[in-house]
């Protein structure tokens, strides 16, 4: 079974500087996604960046970034220019490729604290 | 503007008394999940469905949960009867899979529910 490792409970940043989220994952798959997801106080979850891994490049969405490392099983969360509005939970999500086995797997999240 | 509805946003009950969640997934989206938070567990899957057939309630205790479909429009996930430890938020989520590629799942504001 798929298991997803997010090892920083709370992490605190200062306004507008950078910040890394880690997440680590157990899969026997080789073709799979990676998500993160952004859970503010409303509780929403918000789909923040994904990642294929038959991709070797880096996704990217404006401020946010990920470090793929597919051999060592690990897929990290850069947030440059930190912003008051990032402040939330975050989570690490995997899923299988293809439609059969469609649900995803969480981590357990990172509280993320911007300071002013 | 599309998007997964869910109905209540927040229950408070007693324990013992039957408890139904609603989820109306985007029009046209063929899977439906049913997650559920709390702090100790996190993020975690419930049951799903693909045009309408459960396809996975491995993580629904059986014996007071239960999922339905009865139509395109409308998941239902019923609780009887309700104990302290189901208190959670539970979310919906929805997405259109098709044979390959990527398919975003869509999810809920969620259903805070509060078993006393």
């Amino acid at each position: 079974a798929q298991t997803v490792t997010q090892s920083q409970p709370e992490m605190s940043v200062q306004e507008a500087e950078t910040v890394t989220l880690s997440c680590t994952y157990d899969t026997s798959e080789s073709d799979y996604y990676l998500f993160w997801y952004k859970q503010p106080p409303s509780r929403q979850m918000i789909l923040v960046i994904r990642q294929e891994a038959y991709k070797q490049q880096n996704a990217t969405e404006n401020r946010f970034s990920v470090n793929f490392q597919k051999a060592a099983k690990s897929f990290s969360l850069k947030i440059s220019d930190s912003q008051l509005g990032d402040a939330a939970m975050y989570f690490c999500a995997y899923k299988n490729y293809g439609g059969s086995q469609g649900n995803l797997i969480f981590g357990k999240g990172t509280k993320l604290s911007v300071k002013p | 503007d599309a998007r997964v509805t869910q109905t209540p946003r927040h229950k408070v009950t007693e324990m013992g008394q039957e408890v139904t969640m609603r989820c109306q997934p985007i029009l046209g989206h063929n899977t439906v999940f049913w997650y559920r938070q709390t702090m100790m567990q996190g993020l975690e899957l419930l049951a799903y469905f693909r045009n309408r057939a459960p396809l996975d309630d491995s993580g629904m205790p059986k014996d007071r949960f239960s999922a339905e479909m009865p139509d395109a429009t409308l998941a239902t996930l019923k609780i009887q009867p309700s104990e302290p430890r189901d208190s959670a938020v539970y979310f919906c989520a929805s997405g259109l899979v098709r044979t390959s590629g990527y398919n975003e799942q869509f999810f809920g504001p969620g259903t805070r529910l509060t078993v006393l």
